[in-house]
């Protein structure tokens, strides 16, 4: 089973920042967050990762909280092309075998709206 | 690079035959893996492999097979399709199996879809 809690969907206005929230708090101390999006039936795309601090890219920005069982996505932005599903995952950074698979859940499917 | 290739794009199946989906590669990555996705559900992983040679079972693996003699490929093979095997399937793979990068993600092929009658 995924490890992680997110709203099933979320609307945001063009321009505007989104803010997607996930909750991982079974989450251990080798443990990263990371985000990937699908967009329409596309493969799914990688967008960020992080372990404790917060991580900044040309795509989005991820802050994750001091105790690490909640994190959020935020896409400071948005446009009608940001309109996906979002999947928060958590996942060993390390690993040997099944530990590096990505578990999906049902993600956020986030609804940019002009 | 072409990155993650898949074929077909589309397949209809009758019930009982059998395929193999292909998957490639051209960045050199050890680590490839499978995934269907069903209508308004995530993706689960159907079978992995850590290189050449090396295959394991992920979450749902029955009624599919691999094999991983080479890199680059890894297809995936329903030997006797049935309904329940009609879903979107996607091939990922990335650099390193031990995920020791600073960057370490899974880049995904365009997916196939299948339907089984």
């Amino acid at each position: 089973d995924a490890k992680t809690t997110q709203p099933p969907s979320m609307d945001c206005a063009e321009g505007r920042a989104a803010n997607l929230p996930c909750n991982h708090s079974t989450i251990s101390g080798n443990e990263y967050v990371y985000w990937y999006r699908q967009i329409h039936s596309q493969g799914p795309q990688y967008i960020i990762h992080g372990l404790k601090n917060n991580e900044t890219n040309e795509m989005a920005s991820l802050i994750i909280t001091e105790d690490r069982k909640s994190s959020t996505l935020i896409l400071p932005h948005a446009t009608l092309r940001d309109t996906a599903v979002y999947y928060c995952i958590v996942r060993v950074q390390n690993y040997g075998g099944s530990q590096g698979n990505l578990i999906f859940g049902k993600g956020t499917k986030l609804s940019v709206k002009p | 690079n072409a990155g993650v290739t898949q074929t077909p794009k589309f397949q209809v199946l009758k019930t009982g035959q059998s395929m193999t989906l292909q998957c490639a590669q051209d960045m050199n990555h050890e680590y490839m893996s499978w995934y269907r996705q069903d209508p308004g559900m995530g993706l689960r992983l159907i079978h992995y492999s850590v290189g050449a040679g090396i295959t394991d079972q992920g979450e749902v693996p029955n009624g599919y097979n691999v094999s991983r003699s080479t890199t680059e490929d890894f297809p995936l093979r329903l030997l006797s399709a049935a309904p329940s095997q009609t879903s979107v399937y996607f091939c990922a793979s990335s650099y390193s199996k031990w995920g020791a990068r600073a960057q370490e993600t899974q880049y995904f092929g365009p997916g196939t879809r299948l339907l089984v009658l």
